[in-house]
Order: structure tokens, then sequence, then C-alpha cells
């Protein structure tokens, strides 16, 4: 079964400070992550997926297969960067790819 | 363009009784998903369709839950019976296509559902 794991359900951080929220995963295949982003009063939405090994508005994750994270990371955090943050887990379970999603964490970013 | 549309955006009802949650997805979008977010959670697979069909409803709680999706577009989420632990913000999601690796989930807003 796949499952994700976020153990922070708060973090607070100043503006500037640097910023890694947390993701363990477990899954048997060969993983394909996500990072989704909720602002205040927003609709959930992509921010990242490891494929890409992209940079969405200063973010970064590297899946590292070893330790089966995918932590999310950012040099120095703004006051826009406030939200609920959601690492997710697309794999097959059940005969069927399905996108599952740890709790959350919501980071608060302090001025 | 648009975005998923959901309604009602609130719903208040009794329990025991039975409603109707609504989900437009992207135009064009083939693949649509249901999930349930209780408080404190993440979002709960519940169902997703690829074109009219249910592809997978193994996340459906119980058979007071049912999802359809007649004509490939629009899909409805009825329960029958709801009791005071359904209430969750229930979400709906699209894709382009099935694979959520190639075709990230477009999220609504979400219809926050209240069972008193």
């Amino acid at each position: 079964a796949q499952r994700v794991t976020q153990p922070e359900k708060l973090l607070s951080v100043f503006k500037g400070a640097p910023v890694e929220l947390k993701c363990n995963y477990s899954y048997s295949g060969s993983p394909e992550l996500f990072w989704y982003v909720q602002y205040s009063r927003q609709r959930l939405q992509l921010l990242l997926r490891h494929i890409s090994r992209e940079s969405i508005k200063g973010f970064t994750a590297d899946l590292n297969k070893g330790e089966t994270s995918f932590h999310l990371k950012k040099p120095f955090a703004q006051e826009e960067d406030s939200a609920m943050y959601y690492c997710a887990l697309s794999g097959f379970q059940g005969g069927s790819e399905k996108l599952v999603f740890g709790k959350g964490t919501k980071l608060t970013v302090n001025p | 363009g648009a975005g998923v549309s959901q309604t009602p955006s609130n719903k208040v009802t009794e329990k025991g009784k039975y409603v109707e949650l609504r989900c437009d997805p992207i135009s064009g979008h083939t693949a649509l998903y249901w999930y349930r977010q209780s408080l404190g959670q993440g979002p709960e697979f519940l169902i997703y369709f690829q074109g009219t069909g249910a592809a997978d409803d193994s996340g459906l709680p119980n058979d007071r839950f049912f999802a359809v999706r007649p004509e490939g577009s629009v899909s409805t989420l009825k329960i029958q019976r709801t009791e005071r632990g359904d209430s969750a913000v229930y979400l709906c999601a699209s894709s382009l296509k099935a694979s959520s690796y190639n075709s990230p989930l477009h999220f609504g807003n979400g219809t926050r559902l209240t069972v008193t």
C-alpha cells in the first residue's frame, strides 16, 4: 500500500529564514511524487513534481529513494509562502493509479 | 479558461437526508476524481472516472455513497441517509488523462458538507 507521511502539522519560520517541509513515503514501486499547496481561501493546486526537477516560487524538492523522502525546501521564506502544503504520491493500487496525499503541513512565515 | 466548478459551495443537511454534490470539470478533461477532506486531514481518495465509467471506486466508504458521470463531463456524488461523520469538504478534481504524472490534477473549491 502507498502511504505519505508529513510529520509536522505546523511549521513556523521568520521571513528570510530557510524552510524545509518534510515528506516521507512508502511505496513498493517506482514513485511519482508531488507537492500541492493551498493558499488561504484558494483551491488546492500543484506546486511541483519530482520528475520535472523544477524550481517553483523558489521551492525545490529532491527525491531521495534511499531515505524514501521528498522534502520541500526554500532557502529564504517569504510571507506569501504561508499556506497548507501537501505531499502526494502517485502509484498503482488496486489496479488503478491513485494520488495519495499526506495530512499536510501548515507553514506560517512571520514578518 | 474556467477551472473545475463545484456546487453548492456549502451544504447543511439533517442526519438521514439525501444529498447530491455536483462537479463540472475543465472542458476536455477525461479523468475526474472525488476526494474527501476531513478537518486536519489530507484529501482522501473516493472514486475516479475515466470518461463515463467509474474506473476505481475503492475509496467509497460504504454503499451510501455513489457517484455518476453519465455523459463523461459533469459528475454527481450522491450520499444517502447522511450521518454526522459524513461532514467534510468534498473535493473534485479533473485531469486531461488518467495518469497524474503527465496530467496534474486541477481541483475545484470543494463543497463543505455539514450534517446536523
